[in-house]
């Protein structure tokens, strides 16, 4: 199983409600990534999971917290979001959290809009 | 700091001709570079990458790009598009002992006509 997978495909959320982004690998990676992505840029990194531990944190609001309940799986817990936080959000893994060389699997994304 | 340009925001060609997508890089010592590619809302999908050894990577759907350290670049070819090539590149630089953090450049969105 070389996939990474993440539900729900779409979200549609007002800025009062919470609601839960996942994110799935069974490759064996020990690094695991959250990425936000608007229209006609590159993703910009959020957060990073490192053997499970959360190794960076790139100034992200409080209303997204990462969580990583084991190897395999990751969260994204959004809360009072706001209408600029519509974007494609991307998880992605890697094998090893220290090694430049180790590409990055990318899942399909959560396309999410914040009304 | 390290960064990465593509020069090209957008670029057409027709089917059947022949591609190259321009990626430089700022960095001091031998990177580690990347293409990516993302069809419209879907995530990105590796096409190729360079470590070291020979400079000239082959990549899947008969991709290639070569390495070209007096120029700091690494340039992605095709000798003939086909219109599911249409999507955008990504051009992304990793460095050793660092390896959490992809820079990425801005992308190159490629048009296909028939």
């Amino acid at each position: 199983d070389t996939e990474v997978t993440q539900t729900p495909k779409h979200l549609v959320m007002g800025m009062t409600n919470k609601k839960s982004l996942k994110c799935e690998q069974h490759m064996g990676h020990r690094a695991m990534y959250w990425y936000k992505q608007k229209a006609k840029k590159p993703p910009e990194l959020m957060f990073v999971y490192s053997y499970e531990k959360l190794s960076i944190n790139e100034s992200v609001p409080s209303r997204f917290s990462p969580e990583c309940p084991n190897s395999s799986l990751l969260n994204l817990h959004l809360h009072a979001l706001q209408p600029e936080d519509s974007a494609l959000y991307l998880c992605a893994s890697s094998q090893d959290p220290s090694g430049g060389r180790n590409e990055q699997f990318f899942g399909p994304g959560t396309r999410l809009t914040v009304l | 700091a390290q960064s990465v340009t593509q020069p090209d925001i957008h670029i057409t060609v027709s089917e059947g001709a022949s591609l190259e997508l321009r990626c430089n890089y700022s960095y001091g010592a031998t990177p580690y570079l990347f293409w990516y590619v993302q069809s419209p809302g879907q995530g990105l999908q590796l096409l190729l990458k360079y470590f070291s050894g020979d400079t000239l990577v082959q990549g899947i759907k008969g991709f290639e790009a070569e390495f070209k350290r007096s120029q700091s670049s690494f340039n992605l070819r095709k000798p003939s598009v086909h219109w599911s090539d249409a999507a955008e590149y990504f051009c992304a630089l990793n460095m050793d002992n660092y390896g959490q953090n992809f820079v990425f450049g801005p992308g190159t969105r490629l048009s296909v006509l028939p």
